[in-house]
């Protein structure tokens, strides 16, 4: 079966703007949870979302927003760039209950200038 | 969720068994064992989960201590193709499940 999808795979911002990003689960898949993965910090939780609702936040400012389709592909946002949103964004998609795995995308890498 | 204990870095020759061991010692009753790996730039790619009883499959094969205390990763015949970042992590078997990374053991295969 397909993997997860995400789009695009780079991206060049200029400060100050905002970006959408986008994640296609599995199929079947309800959970979509997002990362972001810096040098410095390694991979960090922003959110999950699961059947359209977000279920989980991570400790990120609100410039950073997610939502979910009735489709269970799910976006996410990053308004106001800044320098230090550099990094690579990974979602991951899974049947979102305790015991089962979770499948990542390949990530899209944003760069702020 | 408990948190996990890595070597941050392991090299292992190509052919020969690759043994990456993880410390869980305050993992719960209800909580699984996974491991994942990355490598460079790519997302994480699941490897295995098992919450007691020793698990195998076509990429590893997973040991759990009696006292679920420590596991161990097992490469049986590591490759270059295998050099990356392996994190372990403990999550709870009931709610959702996110992942939490720490900082993983970085193994490389050499020649």
């Amino acid at each position: 079966k397909a993997g997860v999808t995400q789009t695009p795979r780079y991206l060049i911002k200029t400060r100050g703007q905002q970006v959408t990003l986008s994640c296609s689960p599995i199929s079947g898949h309800r959970s979509v949870s997002w990362y972001q993965q810096t040098p410095g910090q390694g991979l960090q939780f922003l959110f999950e979302y699961f059947s359209e609702t977000q279920r989980n936040k991570g400790n990120f400012p609100g410039r950073f927003s997610g939502r979910q389709f009735s489709n269970s592909r799910s976006e996410m946002n990053v308004s106001t760039l800044e320098l230090g949103d550099s990094a690579l964004y990974l979602c991951a998609s899974s049947l979102g209950r305790g015991g089962t795995e979770a499948f990542f995308g390949q990530g899209t890498r944003l760069t702020v200038v | 969720d408990a948190k996990t204990t890595q070597p941050p870095s392991m090299d292992c020759a190509e052919g020969r068994a690759a043994n990456l061991p993880c410390n869980h010692s305050t993992i719960s009753g209800n909580e699984y064992v996974y491991w994942y790996r990355q490598i460079h730039s790519q997302g994480p790619q699941y490897i295995i989960h098992g919450l007691k009883n020793n698990e195998t499959n076509e990429m590893a094969s997973l040991i759990i201590t009696e006292d679920r205390k420590s596991s161990t990763l097992i490469l049986p015949h590591a490759t270059l193709r295998d050099t990356a970042v392996y994190y372990c992590i403990v999550s709870s078997a009931g709610g959702s499940y996110i992942p939490t990374f720490g900082r993983g053991t970085s193994l490389i295969v050499h020649p």
